[in-house]
This record gives C-alpha cells, structure tokens and sequence, in this order.
C-alpha cells in the first residue's frame, strides 16, 4: 500500500515551453501533497505544500507564477513549470501525506527529471 | 527552526557486517515524527524506518532498528546483515507540527562485497 506514481519520468522541453508534472497517490486520499526538488548529490529542497481544494503555500524564494501547481482531488498534484528555462532542469519529486493515528508519514513517487534546453 | 543534521557524509561497510548510521536534530516541539528514508541509484526515495517521538521503544523494522534518544535529539539508524541493495543514499527526517519534513544532507552508504 501507500503507492505514489509520478508522470511523466522525464521530460525534454525547449526553452519558453510549459510543462506539466502529474502526481498521484494510487491506494490512499491524500489531503496534502508536497512538491521537491533535488538537485545532483544534494537533498531535497521543499517548493511547495499543496492542499486539495486550497492554494498552495510556497517556500521562500520560489516563484508560485512560474511554479503552478493545483490540488484538485484528493489523489492527483500536478506541478506546472511555465515558461522553463535551461535553470529550471532539475529532479522534481512529489510526495503524499498518509494521515492517522499514528501515521503522518510521506510517500515519494519516483520523480520526474527535466530538461531544459 | 528545527534543524536536521547527519555528520557522515559518506560511509562504506562490508557485506553481512552492521553499520550505523548518524542523524541529530534540533527542535523545541515535544511531539513529531522521525524518518529514514533510503533512495537507492534510481532516486525512488523508500521508507525505511520511522519513529514517534512519544513513544520511548525503538522502531524496527526487519534489518533496520533505530536508536532513538530524545533527550539527546539523536536518532541513529543501524542496519544488521547489511545487502548490496542497502547501497543507497540515506536521509534522516523531521516532522513537527507544520507538517512539512525537514531532511539532512544525507549519509552515502556503500556495502562491499
């Protein structure tokens, strides 16, 4: 149990292109997702909270214009990067929040790693 | 601000041997969560352990045990009879009450053969 898919893997856009990043939580509702990025041989850098049917609360630094994201079920995130940029390519990850007594716990999807050119 | 870290950016350990892992953290809560996750070469992050922090017994799980000292905010993962497919990166995690985790850097764990 506890699956999390992410769509697609990887992704090859050109410069000025938007692109869309889905997120599911599979076998569980999931009020909250959230949104990472990694970048090579680091940790994951949190971008954003996402909770269904509400805004997404944003970490500082990240533009919530260029990094859209829309939590409109209790299964699927999406993550939209507009207008990317070759600084955009990176490891994006998505995560869901299983909620319970004595859970609290994210499961990660398998990432999607794009590319900018 | 809660803080996470893991002061052993590398570690390597033999086939079958145990290794302990190294995470401390730092937070004024009294109630949250803490976390092993392993993310091997195909960057699937994998829970491997996790802990309330209201509970005093270590979690384990399998191979994996935790030593869990709250006083001390240490929480270092041991992993016994470790496997070539325990090589992954390991992050120790924090959750409190703003539900959000706060990871480490990460501990970069090779078995040999």
């Amino acid at each position: 149990g506890a699956v999390v898919s992410q769509h697609p893997s990887r992704v090859i856009c050109k410069s000025g292109t938007s692109v869309k990043i889905e997120c599911r939580s599979l076998d569980f509702q999931a009020t909250t997702m959230f949104w990472y990025r990694q970048f090579p041989k680091q940790s994951l850098m949190l971008m954003a909270t996402s909770n269904e049917g509400s805004k997404a609360t944003y970490e500082q630094g990240v533009e919530k214009d260029k990094f859209l994201i829309n939590h409109a079920s209790l299964t699927l995130s999406t993550l939209t990067v507009t207008s990317a940029h070759p600084e955009d390519s990176s490891f994006y990850i998505c995560s869901a929040e299983l909620t319970g007594v004595g859970t609290d716990t994210q499961y990660f999807g398998p990432g999607t790693r794009l590319t900018v050119l | 601000a809660q803080t996470v870290t893991q002061s052993q950016p590398e570690m390597s350990v033999q086939e079958a041997e145990t290794v302990t892992l190294s995470c401390t953290y730092d937070t004024s809560e009294n109630n949250y969560y803490l976390f092993w996750y392993k993310q091997p070469p195909s960057r699937q992050m994998i829970l491997v352990i996790r802990q309330e922090a209201y509970k005093q017994q270590n979690a384990t799980e399998n191979r994996f045990s935790v030593n869990f000292q709250k006083a001390a905010k240490s929480f270092s993962l041991k992993i016994s009879d470790s496997q070539l497919g325990d090589t992954a990166m390991y992050f120790c995690a924090f959750r409190g009450s703003q539900g959000n985790l706060i990871f480490g850097k990460g501990t970069k764990l090779s078995v040999k053969p």
